[in-house]
């Protein structure tokens, strides 16, 4: 199956800080999306990327397809921020259904 | 809120017991989804339907029961669970392949 490994694991910041996560995935995929998991466990997706570059506020996304990899940029980080990030990479089944196959998370603490 | 509401929020049942969770939403999505989280795991997908046929069972236990009776109710009926299926269990709905919106979850504990 799919591998999908993200880094770094875990990331301290300092509010107002800009940071990048990455994710790597081993195959070709149709989808890519980024979440956030807020500490009370509420997963929000943040972006549907598959490829290109998107942007959200604070938060923009890049992803290369051919090389692989999507890239999440956080700037002028606040505390509310704080949580995991997920890349999960998309899966069709008949048009329909979209299984994800999710990678272990960044673990962001952004420090006041 | 998200639009898509789970119930109940936290559930504590013992191993011999019978319960069930519940998901609900009304964002005229057509793919429902069952996922479990374990600490230190990635989210593993359980169960996924579409216009109300399961499409996969990722080699789920049959403790784990999935209904589906409408596109916007999804049920897992829990029996005779241990003590390591204590997880936060995560309900999704997607329209084809964006809006992928996630549950608030319920955080399962067996005991």
């Amino acid at each position: 199956g799919i591998q999908v490994e993200q880094s770094p694991p875990d990331l301290i910041l300092q509010e107002g800080a800009n940071s990048t996560l990455r994710c790597n995935f081993s195959d070709s995929v149709n989808n890519l999306q980024w979440f956030h998991q807020n500490p009370w466990g509420q997963l929000i997706n943040l972006f549907y990327i598959p490829s290109g570059t998107k942007q959200n506020g604070r938060l923009s996304a890049t992803t290369v397809a051919t090389e692989r990899y999507s890239l999440l940029y956080i700037s002028s980080s606040q505390t509310t921020d704080s949580g995991v990030y997920f890349c999960a990479v998309g899966k069709e089944y008949g048009g329909a259904t979209n299984k994800l196959i999710f990678g272990t998370g960044t673990l962001l603490a952004v420090q006041p | 809120e998200t639009g898509v509401t789970q119930t109940p929020r936290h559930l504590v049942m013992g191993m011999t017991n019978k319960k069930s969770l519940k998901c609900e939403q009304h964002l005229g999505h057509n793919a429902m989804y069952w996922y479990k989280q374990s600490a230190k795991k990635p989210l593993e997908l359980m169960f996924v339907y579409s216009l109300e046929e399961r499409v996969e069972n990722n080699s789920v236990p049959s403790r784990f029961s999935p209904e589906c009776p409408n596109s916007s109710h999804l049920f897992l009926h829990l029996h005779t669970l241990q003590p390591e299926d204590s997880a936060l269990y995560l309900c999704a709905s997607s329209l084809n392949r964006v809006g992928y919106t996630f549950g608030s979850g319920t955080r399962l504990t067996v005991v």
